[in-house]
């Protein structure tokens, strides 16, 4: 059983450029959640999804970060007008239910020059 | 408020000993979910056992178990006969399900565990 998949693996944009950041949750898997892992924050939650639909999106920066889970095998995140401060590595999960554990992905390493 | 505290940095130990791992939380929740996750040097994040709330047995899964304090809002891991390869990183999570019914993980600093052989 194939477990989150998340590409690129890394990425690296100019200040000012968009980036797009996909995710394959666990098949079967209703629930997907999006984290950032900086040194300095640690793992934050930025949004999640149920069953496609958008549920809580209070960690995400309102004004250039946007995600989307167009059907059940795929979400994306993607950051427009990248700042130095938005590198990263984006982490995405899955889970069978809201109060079941989460299963994440390798991640994909976000660099803003 | 939410939160999350691993207050041991970086734990050593020799190999096929035994170690524990502190984390306190807050929440103002009744019911809430516990996890553990470790990261490897390669930067996987692998779930490793979780406890919830209303259990008063503490979980158990491989060599990992839980040491929970329901009143002093803690929950340690331990390891026991540790081997290299748990060398890694360790966070600590807590997701609520009244207030912060949203399925999100609020994580700790982590705590990183090296082995010795």
């Amino acid at each position: 059983n194939a477990g989150v998949i998340q590409t690129p693996r890394h990425k690296v944009t100019g200040k000012g450029q968009e980036a797009t950041l996909w995710c394959e949750p666990i098949s079967g898997h209703s629930a997907v959640f999006w984290y950032r892992q900086t040194i300095v924050q640690g793992l934050e939650f930025l949004t999640y999804f149920r069953n496609q639909a958008p549920i809580d999106d209070s960690g995400m920066p309102k004004e250039r970060f946007s995600a989307q889970m167009p059907n059940q095998s795929h979400s994306t995140l993607k950051i427009q007008s990248t700042q130095p401060q938005d590198s990263a590595v984006y982490l995405c999960a899955s889970s069978s239910g809201t109060y079941y554990e989460q299963y994440f992905g390798p991640g994909t390493r976000l660099t803003v020059l | 408020a939410q939160k999350v505290t691993q207050t041991q940095t970086s734990i050593s130990v020799m190999e096929k000993t035994t170690v524990t791992m502190d984390c306190v939380y807050e929440t103002q929740d009744s019911s809430y979910f516990l996890f553990w996750y470790k990261q490897t040097a390669s930067g996987e994040i692998v779930f490793l056992i979780r406890q919830d709330s209303y259990k008063k047995e503490n979980a158990t899964v491989g060599h990992y178990s839980l040491n929970f304090q329901k009143p002093k809002s803690s929950i340690g891991l331990i390891i026991t006969a540790t081997q290299i390869e748990d060398s890694a990183v360790y966070f600590c999570a807590m997701r609520e399900v009244i207030t912060g019914n949203t399925g999100k993980l609020i994580f700790g600093l982590g705590t990183t565990l090296q082995v010795q052989p």
